[in-house]
Parts: C-alpha cells; structure tokens; sequence
C-alpha cells in the first residue's frame, strides 16, 4: 500500500479557504485517493474520491495532479462544524485485498 | 436505522472479564472490520473479514480474536481483557464498487 504523509495539524478562521495536502510517491497505477473526516466521538466517514484532476461534491473539492504522487483537499468557507480529523488514503477500492490503512489524519481546528 | 450498529455504545469492565463487542450492518456487504482508536493514534485495524468464511488478521490483533457469524454479524472478543485495552472501536464496512468504507457509532471500552 502507498504510504501517505499529511501534516498533523491545521488552525484556519472561519469562512477561509483550507487546503489539506497529503503526499502519496509511491502510488500505484490502480489506485485512487479518498479522504475521509471523523467528528470527535463518531466514526470516520467518506468525503470524497478521485482518481485525477479534480474532483468535486458538495462538502469538498480533490485536486490531483497529473504525476498523482500528492493530492490536496480543499473545504471552501470551513465553519467551526468542520472541525475534525481528515485522513488521506490511497489504494484500489475495486479488487484491492488489503484494507485500508488509516494514519494519524490531520486535525484540522475551526477558530471563530 | 444506522447501516452499520454497533452494540454496547459504552462499557466498562474490569480487568480479566471476556467481553464482546458486536457489529451489525444492513448494507449487504461482504467485507467488514475491527479498528481500535486511541488518543493521538489514528484508527489500527485489528481484523477483518472478506466474506464470511473469511478471517485476517490485522496490525494489532494480539488479545482479539472475532466471529463472523453471518453476512451483517461481525463480533470482536476480548478474551481476558486488560486496562491497555481501554480504547474506542469501531466496526466498518466496505464492498468492491468503489463507495468507501462505512463505519458504526464507535464502542468506547474502558478496562478497569
């Protein structure tokens, strides 16, 4: 499995643009990169998915350059709800037989 | 109803107690997993199962061991529980159309 590094940690103001970058060299040609956030207390839950270029959806955007090692999620006008654990990974969710590998994520704090 | 419920929310135990924790889902997957989260720490996977006659192991599988009893059940037992134990576990599940995974509510264990 691609190893993934992200910063560990992130303070942004509200209304602000925030962009977490997470670096993944080693990624394989069948791989993707998906991102998920986790409330304090809650499970991890699915944001978003890409392959490359860029995708995006009502909660965030993913910009994937074309050489695929790093991707960057981008939450457009973060409020204090958006304050939680992102976490960056990367593998083949359609015939990969090796779980996903969840890291320490980026907890990112939401500051009014 | 959650897609994925896991039972107790909350326990306590003491030390040397066996103690199961139980995941349940209705999402009609076939793949399901046991992560362990402490402070600081991320999310370790401690088993999982890729269909029902289906058993791995995971990082940190030592004093676990899990039954998957059918499709929706995947339990995880702590034979004689210790207080380095004490952690918040999670249950998810995932299939191969590339959705991600979905996790339950989370089981916060203390062991006293």
């Amino acid at each position: 499995l691609a190893k993934t590094t992200q910063p560990i940690s992130m303070d942004s103001y509200e209304g602000q643009e925030v962009n977490i970058t997470c670096s993944h060299n080693n990624i394989a040609t069948n791989d993707y990169i998906t991102w998920y956030q986790q409330f304090p207390s809650q499970g991890p839950r699915f944001i978003i998915q890409g392959y490359k270029t860029k995708v995006t959806n009502e909660v965030a955007s993913l910009f994937i350059p074309a050489d695929r090692k790093s991707s960057t999620l981008s939450l457009p006008r973060v409020s204090l709800s958006d304050t939680a654990v992102y976490y960056c990974l990367v593998g083949d969710p359609y015939s990969g037989n090796t779980p996903l590998v969840f890291g320490k994520g980026t907890r990112l704090s939401v500051i009014a | 109803d959650a897609d994925v419920t896991q039972t107790p929310r909350n326990r306590i135990t003491k030390t040397g107690k066996r103690i199961m924790l139980e995941c349940s889902q209705t999402k009609g997957h076939d793949r399901m997993y046991w992560y362990r989260q402490d402070p600081g720490l991320g999310l370790r996977l401690i088993y999982y199962s890729f269909d029902v006659k289906d058993i791995n192991k995971g990082e940190i599988s030592d004093g676990y061991s899990v039954s998957r009893q059918a499709q929706a059940k995947f339990s995880l037992s702590l034979e004689s529980a210790i207080p380095n134990q004490t952690a918040l576990y999670f249950c998810a599940t995932s299939d191969l159309r590339g959705y991600g995974y979905t996790f339950g509510s989370g089981t916060r264990l203390t062991v006293v």
